[in-house]
């Protein structure tokens, strides 16, 4: 079964922490995506990447970066944690052709305290 | 910028009741058209897409959509809701590489 998997369901993190949120698939897609949710908000994108090395500012790019080195690996981090970054955040992967959707990992609910 | 508006926050429909989630969409160039759902706690899972064809789309779990061009509209149903289907539903469109999401229609079934 093709996954994407993000390597933690709940985190509890500090004010002014640097925080490091990682997401594997295993399907070899080129696209991988990072979204935050929050209610009444729907899916806002961060940042997304299209290729190794490549990134994209989506929506919401402020006070967050991503680092793609391997293929299948989309990490997203969060340089100083505040409180307004507490939210679920959702990474996705596609491949190049857009029409087939996203397939989505889990989620990641992230608490700053 | 493509942009998603569901209409309505939040839909109550009894068991066996026709479930309508509606979605309507701005796009420049002939769009492709998502909906997703998300169960408690989850992440979001595909239901069905319109990409070019047929206009009546038939997803999973007895969901269909029908793309309507001249209406920009991309409105969910199902002839009869179950207890299971109760979850939230998101609308998506294409814009190049990514997807622009509505912002959710949380659907209650009460028996």
């Amino acid at each position: 079964d093709v996954k994407v998997t993000q390597s933690s369901r709940y985190l509890v993190k500090r004010t002014g922490e640097k925080v490091f949120l990682e997401c594997v698939q295993d399907m070899d897609h080129e696209n991988m995506f990072w979204y935050r949710q929050d209610p009444g908000l729907g899916l806002r994108l961060i940042y997304f990447s299209y290729d190794v090395k490549m990134k994209e500012k989506g929506d919401i790019p402020e006070g967050y970066s991503v680092s793609r080195e391997k293929k299948e690996r989309f990490s997203l981090i969060l340089e100083s944690a505040s409180t307004n970054q507490t939210s679920m955040y959702l990474c996705a992967s596609s491949t190049r052709q857009v029409g087939y959707g996203y397939t989505f990992g889990s989620g990641t609910r992230l608490t700053v305290v | 910028a493509q942009s998603v508006t569901q209409l309505g926050s939040h839909v109550s429909v009894s068991e066996g009741a026709l479930v309508l989630l509606r979605c309507n969409y701005s796009s420049s160039v002939p769009p492709y058209l998502f909906w997703y759902v998300q169960y408690p706690n989850q992440g979001l899972q595909l239901l069905l897409k319109y990409t070019t064809g047929a206009t009546l789309v038939k997803g999973i779990n007895g969901f269909e959509a029908e793309f309507k061009k001249s209406e920009t509209s991309f409105h969910l149903t199902k002839p009869s809701a179950h207890m299971s289907d109760a979850a939230e539903y998101f609308c998506a469109v294409s814009e190049r590489t990514a997807l622009i999401f509505g912002k959710g229609t949380t659907l209650s079934v009460s028996s």
